[in-house]
């Protein structure tokens, strides 16, 4: 079953770091984009970094810039990102999620079911 | 760049609904659609404008033209109350709009 395990949430205090990963499994994890999508509590999705297949292009929403870092390995079929200077409004789950295409203009087919990640002091 | 949802429609079963999502010039680029369900991951009902991914029921079509994209679900079932999102690249990066709570009355 074509499947996306995320990993690494949990709390975490302001101005901190986090690493979260997301493993794939039974899809060829190298022919496809990959984007990290959150959602705020009672908020709406929000695009956080997406990554092509072979890592040439990377693209992060403003919120993130210069904080965070969207990274994957080919060759362990896993994704990640990479936290810093956390702040309480990036409190959320975080969902992993594999594109159709390389990099744009296609969409987000397969899901993980998201990992949460909670700032606060 | 944003896109920009009404934040409820209401629809009655077996009636159509229509969802808008209106943006700078949108028609020149591919817009996708999600369906969220509380407590269930995203699923994609839509991309590159009109195409359905496998499983994904035929009364589940959409448009985009000018500055709005419509998602349309023909006759509406209880299983279809959902928020939905459409999604649409802009300088290589991906713009969700704020999303659309569908309730079926």
């Amino acid at each position: 079953e074509v499947q996306l395990v995320e990993s690494g949430g949990g709390p975490v205090q302001p101005g901190r770091s986090l690493r979260l990963s997301c493993a794939a499994h039974e899809l060829k994890f190298e022919n496809f984009a990959m984007h990290w999508v959150r959602q705020a509590p009672g908020k709406g999705l929000e695009w956080v970094a997406g990554i092509s297949w072979d890592s040439g292009r990377v693209g992060y929403a403003d919120s993130v810039k210069g904080r965070f870092t969207i990274s994957r390995d080919n060759t362990q079929n896993s994704l990640y990102l990479q936290m810093n200077s956390l702040r309480p409004d990036d409190t959320a789950l975080y969902y992993c999620a594999k594109d159709i295409g390389i990099w744009e203009d296609y969409g987000m087919d397969v899901w993980g079911q998201g990992t949460k990640v909670t700032v606060s002091s | 760049y944003e896109l920009t949802q009404p934040p409820s429609v209401s629809v009655s079963p077996g009636q159509t609904a229509s969802v808008t999502c209106s943006g700078d010039n949108l028609g020149n680029k591919y817009t996708s659609w999600y369906q969220h369900k509380s407590g269930q991951s995203p699923v994609l009902i839509i991309y590159q404008d009109v195409r359905r991914p496998s499983g994904i029921p035929a009364r589940f079509s959409a448009s985009n033209s000018g500055n709005t994209a419509t998602l349309i679900i023909s006759g509406t079932q209880a299983m279809d109350e959902a928020d939905y999102y459409c999604q649409a690249w802009d300088s290589s990066t991906v713009v969700f709009g704020g999303g659309t709570r569908l309730t079926v009355l």
